[in-house]
């Protein structure tokens, strides 16, 4: 079935540096999402986007976050400066048209390690 | 949104039918029924969404009540690969909502023995 791939699975970076996060949305979708994953804690939606824009983001999605998706290519998620609590895994998901009665792909997840 | 109420977790053998419930009292009537699980190191997987009555397909059968406050998700002859966080999600269609935000809850751990 269709697949959203995220791109790398594992990142380890040092506080204060910045990271990016590349998700490759399924393809005729227009509507993209990030989420949040502490360990052993429940998944946090974190923003979505559409047409270039964010629609809606959450408490988590610090000054420090930004999400693009330039030319059609991956939809990132930046984070700069990082902060030892970024620590997380972080999953992308997109959907044709935002409807509520649509499901949301997922990827795999990124793991975004702070040190 | 809807809030849901779910079992914290479950057991079950495999071979055995395994029923899940999720309460949604406070459910609109834009609002839709969407299941999914997670298994470790993956991202959450869509299994089944509904509106009223029962749906069914290749993978599980949902049934939701007539007031549509509960709903249950039937998973049939369980396997080991089934061992997964099951999630129950409401969302919102309503005016001022944008895109099809799921909001996750602690989902229901299901465990399959051997």
């Amino acid at each position: 079935g269709p697949k959203v791939l995220q791109i790398p699975s594992h990142q380890i970076i040092d506080m204060g540096q910045m990271v990016t996060l590349n998700c490759d949305p399924v393809s005729n979708h227009l509507y993209f999402y990030w989420y949040k994953q502490i360990l052993g804690q429940q998944m946090e939606f974190l923003v979505n986007f559409y047409n270039g824009k964010v629609m809606e983001k959450s408490k988590l999605f610090k000054d420090q976050f930004s999400v693009e998706r330039p030319d059609g290519s991956y939809f990132t998620l930046k984070i700069q400066p990082t902060a030892l609590e970024d620590s997380a895994v972080y999953f992308c998901a997109s959907s044709v048209a935002g409807l509520s009665n649509e499901r949301l792909f997922f990827g795999h997840g990124t793991k975004l390690s702070v040190l | 949104l809807a809030k849901t109420t779910q079992p914290p977790s479950m057991e079950a053998y495999e071979g055995q039918e395994v029923n899940v419930s999720c309460s949604h009292t406070n459910i609109a009537t834009s609002e839709y029924i969407y299941w999914y699980r997670q298994v470790p190191h993956q991202g959450p997987q869509f299994i089944i969404q509904g509106y009223k009555d029962y749906v069914v397909n290749e993978v599980a059968s949902l049934f939701i009540s007539a007031d549509r406050k509960l709903s249950t998700l039937s998973l049939p002859w369980v396997s080991l690969r089934d061992a997964a966080v099951y999630y129950c999600i409401v969302t919102d269609d309503s005016y001022g909502s944008s895109g099809n935000k799921l909001i996750f809850g602690i989902g229901t751990l299901l465990s399959v023995k051997p």
